[in-house]
């Protein structure tokens, strides 16, 4: 049973327009969410994170959405750019320290 | 500042063979964990260290995989009797500890077994 579901395993987008990354989870004790960005040969580097006492949180060009009654949380990018080509990990975390990661969406931006 | 550090980058070993794969977390992180990762699929949990103790070795798959943090920096995590399917990248990372800290990982090591 997959906790953290990333549905779509590709996203290809404009230079410039917004790339919009998903992810669902099931388990209601998850009360940390973060995005890691992981480059081919490279291990996964953190993004960006929301507590669930949160809805959303932007840094940069980075915003990170969460319904907690939909149990979802989506990244935004905007404007994107061809150096955010990545896979982008969704991660949960309970208070008992580990993470539990998604299978990744591959985004590719167009320039 | 030097990041997580693992090693080797690369291994190639024959099934039933014996290894080890190590880990230098940053200075001062006082949490440590591995996870496995395999082609299309997200990095998956393994074990967890809060200093030197095993917080939670939930992931370890079964008993041929073991993983040790003797002073509370290095790790590392053996494997015995290798089979195929444990080819995978393997990945460390460690954090200071504190509460939702994100993690830092290392590069990976990949580990095949023909």
């Amino acid at each position: 049973d997959q906790q953290v579901k990333q549905n779509s395993p590709s996203l290809s987008v404009q230079e410039g327009r917004i790339s919009i990354l998903n992810c669902d989870y099931t388990n209601s004790m998850f009360d940390y969410f973060l995005w890691y960005k992981k480059y081919p040969a490279e291990g996964p580097t953190f993004l960006i994170s929301i507590s669930s006492i949160k809805d959303k949180n932007e840094d940069g060009r980075f915003t990170v959405f969460l319904n907690k009654s939909a149990k979802h949380l989506s990244l935004h990018i905007v404007p994107s750019q061809p150096g955010d080509s990545a896979v982008y990990f969704c991660a949960a975390r309970t208070n008992a320290g580990k993470s539990t990661f998604g299978d990744g969406t591959t985004l590719t931006v167009k320039p | 500042g030097a990041g997580v550090s693992q090693t080797p980058s690369n291994k190639v070993t024959e099934k039933g063979k014996y290894v080890e794969l190590r880990c230098d977390p940053i200075s001062g992180h006082t949490a440590l964990y591995w996870y496995r990762q395999s082609l299309g699929q997200g990095p998956e949990f393994l074990i967890y260290f809060q200093g030197t103790g095993a917080a939670d070795d939930s992931g370890l798959p079964n008993d041929r995989f073991f993983a040790v943090r003797p002073e509370g920096s290095v790790s590392t995590l053996k494997i015995q009797r290798t089979e195929r399917g444990d080819s995978a990248v393997y990945l460390c990372a460690s954090s200071p500890g504190t509460v939702n800290s994100p993690l830092h990982f290392g590069n990976g090591t990949r580990l095949t077994v023909t």
